[in-house]
């Protein structure tokens, strides 16, 4: 039972340079969620998808995309990565509706260091 | 707006119980967890309860819920080393995301 999967566990890019993370789940949730994490911060989020063909920004979306390619699968993209985007990054599920409020299930993190 | 606040470090002696503490406040929240996070690894559910609840165990684990005061709390009974983690708390924003605390660094000494 896989639950929340993301890749890759580590990045280290330059500044300037692109690149996708990707996430997926295997729990048929309809909402999906990036966070960021960094020292003393706790997690902050950065987009949402609370169904499948919508995404919505969070509290830091500044310098990143995403796309909910299905399902399945969101991914989160930094066009022009900055030393400011290095940071531990986490993707999360769950089941959302007016009549269910489940927990959030999150994958392992993408390591991410920006040079 | 939304916001969770809990103290950063915890040291405790194998065997005791350790108590962290959270306070919240969004008085709408239906939910409130507990997730735990060990080095270098993502984020554990522990936990979780409902608004309408005063208290919730499970093993080791009990969360005791003040909703007058928004003071949220989790007991770990007779903790061991493998508790030493970080424990986050977190309540349930708008946008159907998790507002987490900082997170509280539990440290376990033999």
């Amino acid at each position: 039972n896989a639950g929340v999967t993301q890749t890759p566990k580590f990045q280290v890019l330059k500044t300037g340079q692109s690149m996708t993370l990707q996430c997926a789940q295997d729990m048929n949730h309809n909402s999906m969620y990036w966070y960021r994490q960094d020292p003393g911060m706790g997690l902050r989020l950065i987009y949402y998808s609370a169904s499948e063909g919508t995404t919505d920004k969070g509290e830091v979306p500044n310098g990143y995309n995403v796309s909910r390619l299905n399902k399945r699968e969101f991914s989160l993209r930094l066009e022009s990565a900055a030393p400011s985007q290095t940071s531990v990054y986490f993707c999360a599920s769950s089941e959302v509706s007016a009549y269910s409020n489940q927990p959030q299930h999150f994958g392992d993190g993408t390591r991410l260091s920006i040079l | 707006g939304e916001d969770v606040e809990q103290s950063l470090f915890l040291s405790v002696r194998e065997g005791d119980s350790s108590v962290i503490n959270c306070t919240y406040t969004d008085s709408s929240s239906t939910y409130l967890y507990w997730y735990k996070q060990e080095p270098g690894a993502g984020l554990q559910l522990l936990t979780y309860i409902f608004s309408n609840m005063d208290m919730k165990q499970d093993q080791r684990l009990t969360v005791l819920l003040n909703k007058k005061d928004k003071h949220l709390s989790l007991r770990i009974a007779d903790t061991q080393t493998g508790d030493s983690a970080i424990y986050f708390c977190a309540e349930r924003g708008s946008q159907g995301n998790l507002i987490f605390g900082k997170g509280t660094k539990l440290s376990v000494k033999p």
